[in-house]
């Protein structure tokens, strides 16, 4: 079966611009997260859809981000305005049963 | 609320030689674990994981870990070591049931050399 499919792989932006990170699950994976992962540090979860609706967006800094998983398949993240502590690399996964998630290959973000 | 512990940030080890990366969790509640490897510019991967049952879990490529409830540890082993583990490696945490997210490690990179 396909992978988690990611796109853009790599985006460059200045501070205060947005930017918006799209993902396509695995099909049929009813749970979706978005993960943040800085570098020299693990992913820390931002968002965990399942379907369509939000599980968990504890940690999502919801003044300038947000995410959107229309009719509960694929998904984007949007960043409005960038800060230079974004730059990370922003990591989709999909899950069938929340037990074992499938990644995607991750948007890297430089923000200048 | 579960926290990860990686000890240990670079492992150099010589190939064919034997490596332990270690894990510590922590944890109010019952947990799965797992062990992600994430190669250069690639997404993670998942390597094994622990869910129920027997508390040693082997991959299909020779790494095994063995969950430990009394340690609170879930290290990572090898026997033999080739050029190509060369990557990072993530232990994480959840809590069960389906709504449970991931708690990650800060990682360890294991790097091997001839």
């Amino acid at each position: 079966e396909a992978g988690v499919a990611q796109s853009p792989r790599y985006k460059i932006i200045e501070k205060r611009q947005s930017v918006a990170f799209w993902c396509n699950p695995i099909s049929g994976h009813a749970t979706l997260y978005w993960y943040q992962q800085i570098l020299g540090q693990g992913p820390k979860l931002l968002i965990q859809f399942q379907n369509n609706g939000v599980v968990d967006d504890s940690q999502l800094p919801k003044d300038r981000f947000s995410a959107e998983r229309l009719k509960g398949v694929d998904s984007t993240l949007k960043i409005q305005p960038a800060k230079l502590e974004d730059s990370a690399v922003y990591l989709c996964a999909s899950s069938r049963d929340s037990y074992e998630q499938y990644f995607g290959p991750g948007t890297r973000l430089t923000v200048t | 609320a579960q926290s990860v512990t990686q000890l240990d940030s670079q492992v150099p080890v010589f190939e064919e030689a034997p490596v332990e990366l270690r894990c510590n969790y922590s944890s109010s509640v019952s947990v799965y674990l797992f062990w992600y490897v994430q190669y250069p510019n690639q997404g993670l991967q998942l390597l094994l994981k622990y869910l129920s049952g027997s508390t040693l879990v082997e991959s299909i490529n020779g790494f095994e870990a063995e969950f430990n409830k009394s340690q609170t540890s879930f290290h990572l082993r090898k026997p033999s070591v080739h050029i190509s583990d060369t990557a990072e490696y993530f232990c994480a945490v959840s809590g069960y049931g389906t709504a449970s997210k991931l708690t990650f490690g800060t990682g360890t990179r294991l790097q091997v050399t001839l």
